[in-house]
C-alpha cells in the first residue's frame, strides 16, 4: 500500500544552525507535498507545499524540493530559532477528483533548537 | 474567520461505551477527512467526504467505526463498543482544493 517514510525521527540543532528532514514516498501518482508543523497540543499547520511540476520552493527561512524520478522531497529550515522547535510532518498525497486530496503522513521528525 | 472547530476537546470513556466526535469544518469546504494520531505517529487516515457522501472509507479500522456527514457540513464520527486501542487523538481537516485546514482534535481515552 501507500507509505511516506521521514527520517531523522529526532533532530538536535544549534540556533543558527540549518535543518534537514528527508521523505520518501511509494505512490508514483503522488503529486502533491505539504508539510505540516505541530506543536504540543497543538492541530498541525501548513508550512510549505510543492506541486510535482516544480523542483523546489522556498518561503523566507524555508525551502522544500522534490526528485520525483528518486520520489523523494526534503525540507530545509535555514537559520533556525528556538520557535522552530516542534514536530514535522510530511504528507504526499494525490488527486481523487473534485479537489480532494488523500494525504499519506510520514511518521514525523522531532526538532529541537538549541539555544 | 473560523477555522475547523472539533468537539469535545477531551472525552474519557469506558471501555465498551459508544462515543460521538464531531467536527465544524471551514465553511464552504466540501471536502471533509478525518484522522487518528497516535503519540509519536504522523496523523493516520481513517475516511473523507466530498459533499454528503463517504468517497474514501478504506482507513476505518473496523465496523466499529463510522462517520456521517448528512448535510455535507457538519460530520460525526461514531465509534461503538470502544477499546483502549481507539485511545488517541482524532483530528478533523476540511478543504476546498489541496490544502488541508486542520482541527484542534479530540483526545479520546478509554479507560
Amino acid at each position: 500500500g501507500e507509505n511516506v517514510e521521514q527520517h531523522p525521527s529526532t533532530l538536535s540543532v544549534q540556533e543558527g544552525d540549518s535543518a534537514v528532514i528527508k521523505c520518501t514516498y511509494s505512490d508514483s501518482a503522488s503529486n502533491y507535498f505539504p508539510w505540516y508543523k505541530q506543536e504540543l497540543g497543538k492541530r498541525p499547520q501548513l508550512i510549505i507545499d510543492i506541486r510535482s511540476n516544480v523542483g523546489e520552493k522556498k518561503d523566507q527561512r524555508i525551502a522544500v524540493t522534490l526528485n520525483k524520478t528518486a520520489k523523494h522531497f526534503s525540507l530545509h529550515i535555514t537559520e533556525t530559532q528556538p520557535e522552530d522547535s516542534a514536530v514535522y510532518f510530511c504528507a504526499a498525497s494525490r488527486s481523487f477528483g473534485s479537489g480532494t486530496y488523500k494525504y499519506i503522513f510520514g511518521t514525523g521528525t522531532r526538532l529541537k533548537v538549541l539555544a | 474567520g473560523a477555522g475547523v472547530s472539533q468537539t469535545p476537546s477531551n472525552k474519557v470513556t469506558e471501555k465498551g461505551k459508544y462515543v460521538e466526535l464531531r467536527c465544524d469544518p471551514i465553511s464552504g469546504h466540501t471536502a471533509l477527512y478525518w484522522y487518528r494520531q497516535s503519540l509519536g505517529q504522523g496523523p493516520e487516515f481513517l475516511i473523507y467526504f466530498q459533499g454528503t457522501g463517504a468517497a474514501d472509507d478504506s482507513g476505518l479500522p473496523n465496523d466499529r467505526f463510522f462517520a456521517v456527514r448528512p448535510e455535507g457540513s457538519v460530520s460525526t464520527l461514531k465509534i461503538q463498543r470502544t477499546e483502549r486501542g481507539d485511545s488517541a487523538v482524532y483530528l478533523c481537516a476540511s478543504s476546498l482544493n489541496y490544502e488541508q485546514y486542520f482541527g484542534p482534535g479530540t483526545r479520546l481515552t478509554v479507560t
